[in-house]
């Protein structure tokens, strides 16, 4: 079993709607992730998160570090949100979950 | 500010060859992190240096290598190239090591390294 688990793998929207993307971890972590990458490979930092809630435009990133889970939402999608997102977890090292491919159509 | 500024961009070797790429953080971050992305095994951690020293490393054989720099400059090597060796690497600096409390992590762009 994968230390970072993300669901779900691929993701299709119409815009305007709402997006969750979920991560379960199974280790001990000081911070979650979460990314974004475009087509041709740069990675944005989104968020950084060690308990709670933040907010960010239209993106809400929160942590049950009890749980062991994380949740990104995209409120009102559009189609520059196209996307990977990757859920990281940070230990003495980062480890990654397998990402999620959302493509929003208009 | 400036970015994290990863090179070359892109590069094309043969097997057996080596490669170095190199790293420049965001200036006054210590912490610079390394990671092989592959379409089959995702992103990976490679390894981490902070204040020149190796703190971390990932499951990778010795043909991977790095350091890093007093100005925190990190350079990566890999040696006697092999096929699956082709990805792209990427690097992110921070202020703080991994693990060491509320890091911000800045990403470069990415050296895509192709094995012939």
């Amino acid at each position: 079993k994968n230390e970072v688990e993300q669901s779900p793998q691929n993701l299709t929207a119409q815009e305007g709607e709402f997006i969750t993307i979920n991560c379960s971890y199974s280790v001990g972590i000081s911070a979650l992730h979460w990314l974004q990458q475009h087509p041709g490979g740069g990675i944005v930092s989104l968020f950084m998160l060690s308990s709670g809630k933040k907010k960010h435009g239209r993106l809400i990133a929160t942590i049950n570090i009890q749980e062991k889970h994380s949740s990104l939402h995209i409120t009102a999608s559009h189609p520059r949100d196209s996307a990977v997102y990757i859920c990281a977890v940070e230990a003495d090292k980062l480890i990654f979950g397998t990402g999620t491919r959302l493509q929003v159509f208009p | 500010k400036a970015g994290v500024t990863q090179t070359p961009r892109y590069l094309i070797k043969t097997r057996g060859q080596q490669v170095t790429l190199s790293c420049s953080p965001i200036s006054g971050h210590r912490s610079v992190s390394w990671y092989q992305q592959t379409p089959g095994q995702g992103l990976q951690f490679l390894f981490e240096y902070f204040s020149e020293t190796q703190r971390n490393k990932g499951n990778f054989p010795g043909r991977f290598s790095g350091r890093q720099f007093s100005n925190s400059r990190s350079e990566m090597n890999v040696s006697t190239l092999e096929l699956g060796d082709s990805a792209l690497y990427l690097c992110a600096s921070s202020l703080a090591y991994l693990g060491g409390g509320a890091n911000v992590l800045t990403f470069g762009a990415g050296s895509r390294l192709t094995v012939l």
